[in-house]
């Protein structure tokens, strides 16, 4: 069976950092590129980037919104994903969901249950 | 970027009636190389992250009942949900990945009517 767990949610103030991570289960992780997608309270859903496999490259892209805030990378030993996120904005609070896709679709067939992340002074 | 737009907002169905949502990209999302449409429905109950339902404008995934069915081509695209039940109330959202950044639409909520 699939699982995607999300953990290191919480309240952080503006302007400081906070590291999401992904831990996989259940397919070959290495194999997938892995997304994060965000839903601020009571909105819709807004992709915030993915990075590909290692055999492709391992390159990531990311949303308008976060490019050159938040960073992905991948521990495929561990599988496990990470977001770190830096230079956090108010604007930024949001349920943060991972999610896998194969490398050359990027529909997203798994999803994780997601964490709460709350930027508040 | 390509904006997604769906139709309606929300709306609302009897049991056992078809329901049907709209979603259209602002350029097409039909890959001529292999004639794919790179567009997939989802759907958010509250409290749970999204499922998807369909790829490939029409796939259904291993699972989703064949009540639900997808269809379009280019910029335009329906899902449709024949004979509606009651879980199936829920919020749905059509994304495309022809392109990054990958965009969805802005979400239209099914609720019985």
């Amino acid at each position: 069976e699939v699982q995607l767990v999300e953990s290191g949610g919480g309240l952080v103030q503006p302007g400081r950092s906070l590291r999401l991570s992904c831990t996989a289960s259940g397919f070959t992780f290495g194999d997938y590129a892995m997304s994060w997608v965000r839903q601020a309270p009571g909105k819709g859903l807004e992709w915030v980037g993915f990075i590909r496999s290692k055999a492709y490259g391992g390159t990531t892209e990311f949303a308008a919104s976060v490019k050159g805030r938040f960073t992905i990378s991948r521990d495929d030993s561990r599988n496990i994903a990470y977001l770190q996120m830096n230079s956090l904005k108010t604007e930024d609070t949001a349920i943060y969901y991972c999610s896998s896709s194969t490398v050359t679709s990027y529909y997203f067939d798994y999803w994780g249950q997601g964490t709460l992340v709350t930027v508040s002074s | 970027d390509i904006v997604m737009t769906q139709s309606p907002d929300s709306l609302a169905v009897s049991l056992g009636e078809r329901a049907t949502i709209n979603c259209k990209s602002s350029q097409s999302v039909l890959y001529s190389s292999n004639n794919k449409n790179y567009l997939a429905w989802y759907q958010q109950k509250p409290g749970q992250p999204p499922k998807l339902l369909i790829y490939w404008t029409s796939t259904r995934e291993s699972g989703v009942p064949d009540r639900f069915s997808g269809s379009g081509s280019g910029t335009d695209f329906t899902l449709t949900i024949n004979s509606l039940q009651a879980e199936d109330v829920a919020v749905y959202y059509c994304q495309q990945y022809y392109s990054t950044p990958i965009t969805f639409g802005q979400g239209t909520r099914l609720e019985i009517k």
